[in-house]
């Protein structure tokens, strides 16, 4: 089975610092994507960073760039300036079929409280 | 340039019943993909539709059923409901032209 593993639960952060989320993957496929969202309250899919594959730079937007570490099938999520709106459930998921579009298998999330 | 929309945005049903859910893909996009998201857990694939043809299939059982529409827009149908059905159904869209899946803000669908 091709998975993706969020080992951390829950992670605290407070205000204007940073913090890293965790995220591994399986897969046989050579070139792919990995995609982090982000699910606040309402419960709205929002698309934070998408990584291709085959890129060697790590993706960056704004304050949230990721460590995509290919030979060992991880890719984090770091969010620096941590702010309020950031508290959300976080979810790495990988689309299959080597493609952008494929099924998307998520991980487990990891909910991230910001403290002012 | 509107994004995905669902329809309806709440739903309450009881055992047995059927129940259909609404989809229209961001504009450009071509492929609707369902998910069932149970409380506290990620996304589960349901099945994705392109060119008005079931692409892909996840392992739900057959009361599962949609279509897509000339127009990329979609239908989830689930017949039978079960109490384990309670969950919030979200709808993501995409094209092979785009590298980016964008979701729905999904409907919430309860069974009493």
């Amino acid at each position: 089975a091709q998975t993706v593993t969020q080992s951390q639960p829950e992670m605290s952060v407070q205000e204007a610092e940073t913090v890293t989320l965790s995220c591994t993957y399986d897969t046989s496929e050579s070139d792919y994507y990995l995609f982090w969202y982000k699910q606040p309250p309402s419960r709205q899919m929002i698309l934070v960073i998408r990584q291709e594959a085959y890129k060697q730079q790590n993706a960056t937007e704004n304050r949230f760039s990721v460590n995509f570490q290919k030979a060992a099938k991880s890719f984090s999520l770091k969010i620096s300036d941590s702010q309020l709106g950031d508290a959300a459930m976080y979810f790495c998921a990988r689309p299959h079929g080597g493609t952008s579009y494929g099924k998307l298998t998520f991980g487990q999330g990891t909910i991230l409280t910001v403290h002012p | 340039d509107a994004g995905v929309t669902q329809s309806p945005t709440h739903l309450i049903k009881t055992r047995g019943q059927q129940v259909t859910l609404r989809c229209s893909p961001k504009s450009g996009h071509d492929t609707v993909s369902w998910y069932q998201q149970a409380l506290g857990q990620g996304p589960q694939f349901i099945f994705q539709y392109y060119e008005e043809e079931e692409r892909q299939r996840g392992n739900f059982p057959d009361r599962f059923s949609g279509h897509q529409f000339p127009n990329y827009s979609s239908e989830l149908n689930v017949n039978a409901l079960l109490l384990g059905d309670s969950a919030l159904y979200l709808c993501a869209s995409s094209s092979e032209y785009q590298e980016t899946q964008y979701f729905g803000p999904g409907t919430r669908l309860l069974v009493l």
